[in-house]
């Protein structure tokens, strides 16, 4: 029930592009982001809705493929502040408002 | 604005020892109630979430409990601690009444059972 996400880890230099995909098995009512950054609580991104549009801000937007239950976030021009663990959490629509998490991935920016 | 509060930020605690950590939320009235653990390097796990006061939901059977005796605090406790309770625990919030259930966390509580 868990989605999977890859990369497991990523190491960027400044300015660099980077995708973290987030893939599930189940059928998907939403996908959302979340960036924890090391010793600190999670924040939310921006969560992508079944028979929504692509949602962005900044140079971070993502996308999400209802028939193959999968999303992605693009993080474009990356800057040093990009640096930390993404999770993508799933919500099936069943059990009210609880989300799988993915394991992460390690986002790593470099000057 | 909404907040949500937790306490105590730090917590060494010996092996065998209760645990009680406190959640509290603001600026939102029945919100969706959430308790996750993540140990050091791992990924968030659903402990417990609650859909109103007195409802709770457990996810993983284990030596910890949780309460909600307000409509905007939950309650996470232990009669007896194990080494393996130590983590960083994580309270958040999500909204009723909308579809999309998007989550808030709260700045956590980092626990090591000694």
């Amino acid at each position: 029930q868990q989605p999977v996400q890859s990369p497991q880890a990523v190491i960027l230099r400044e300015g660099e592009d980077a995708v973290i995909n987030c893939s599930s098995s189940k059928a998907l009512y939403s996908v959302h982001w979340y960036r924890q950054k090391h010793g600190e609580a999670p924040v939310f991104l921006m969560i992508l809705l079944k028979g929504g549009e692509q949602k962005g801000h900044d140079k971070i937007s993502a996308s999400f493929n209802e028939k193959k239950q999968q999303s992605s976030l693009y993080l474009t021009a990356s800057q040093l502040s990009y640096s930390g663990t993404y999770f993508c959490g799933t919500y099936r629509g069943s059990t009210l408002g609880r989300l799988y998490f993915g394991r992460g991935t390690q986002l790593t920016v470099w000057p | 604005s909404q907040t949500i509060h937790q306490w105590p930020a730090t917590l060494v605690q010996p092996v065998g020892s209760p645990l009680s950590l406190e959640c509290t939320v603001e600026g939102t009235s029945n919100p969706n109630l959430y308790w996750y653990r993540q140990a050091a390097g791992r990924g968030l796990q659903l402990l417990f979430y609650s859909v109103g006061i007195g409802q709770i939901s457990s996810e993983v059977p284990q030596n910890l409990s949780a309460s909600r005796p307000q409509d905007r605090q939950f309650i996470l406790s232990s009669k007896k601690l194990l080494l393996s309770d130590s983590g960083f625990y994580l309270c958040a919030w999500s909204g009723t009444g909308t579809i999309s259930y998007e989550q808030y966390f709260g700045p956590g509580t980092r626990l090591t059972v000694t």
